[in-house]
């Protein structure tokens, strides 16, 4: 089993509906992070967590929101969906501000 | 803010050695990562430089200057497998904030 899995891995859904991505791990990592990716803009950050009561937005927060339901479980929320989020996400855990980060394997949304 | 800089996209032959930079600009950070991802697939963790200097891992090693605010990651006796894009990545408080990726093309 992978240490961080990241469900659906991919999605299509319309314009204005609620969507949620879901990212778990095993790595008992307190850090975890969502990253939106699009071609030629490299991988930027959405927001992070140190801990289930501490939440920190990235550079790109504005549209989403999250939730960290326990160490393990850090979901993606959009609220209404815009065709501009049509991207790839991936969640990542890391141990320290040091060490490498982790990454699922991504989820595909489109929205259409 | 932070910005961190690389060329979009570098070509190389099969047993070559090539360099992918990565300048930045942002006011303090605890070292410089690279990571490999290949097409589909997830980011994976290249190397890391928390001081200035060079860093060595098998056939890739990694480059920091904090007072050129610049790093490189060498990529030596290139395998048509090291095709992938190419991310340097900052670490800064607690946050991990990526520069824009630089494709690499490995040709026979």
């Amino acid at each position: 089993d992978a240490d961080v899995t990241q469900t659906p891995r991919n999605r299509i859904t319309k314009t204005g509906k609620r969507i949620m991505l879901e990212c778990s791990q095993t790595k008992g990592h307190d850090r975890m992070y969502w990253y939106r990716q699009d071609p030629g803009l490299g991988l930027r950050l959405i927001y992070y967590s140190f801990d289930v009561k501490d939440i920190n937005k990235g550079e790109i927060s504005d549209g989403y929101s999250v939730s960290r339901q326990a160490q393990a479980k850090f979901s993606l929320s959009l609220e209404s969906a815009i065709p501009n989020q049509t991207a790839l996400y991936f969640c990542a855990t890391r141990g320290d501000r040091y060490t490498e980060a982790f990454f699922g394997q991504g989820t595909r949304l489109t929205v259409v | 803010g932070q910005s961190l800089e690389q060329p979009s996209e570098v070509t190389a032959v099969e047993g070559a050695i090539v360099q992918i930079n990565c300048t930045y600009q942002t006011s303090g950070f605890y070292g410089l990562s690279w990571y490999q991802q290949h097409d589909g697939g997830a980011p994976t963790f290249l190397s890391y430089n928390g001081l200035d200097g060079l860093e060595e891992t098998g056939r890739f090693s990694s480059f920091l200057s904090r007072s050129d605010s610049y790093g490189y990651l060498l990529l030596q006796e290139l395998q048509m497998k090291d095709s992938a894009s190419y991310f340097c990545a900052l670490g800064r408080t607690d946050k991990l904030i990526f520069g824009t990726g630089t494709r690499l093309q490995v040709f026979p």
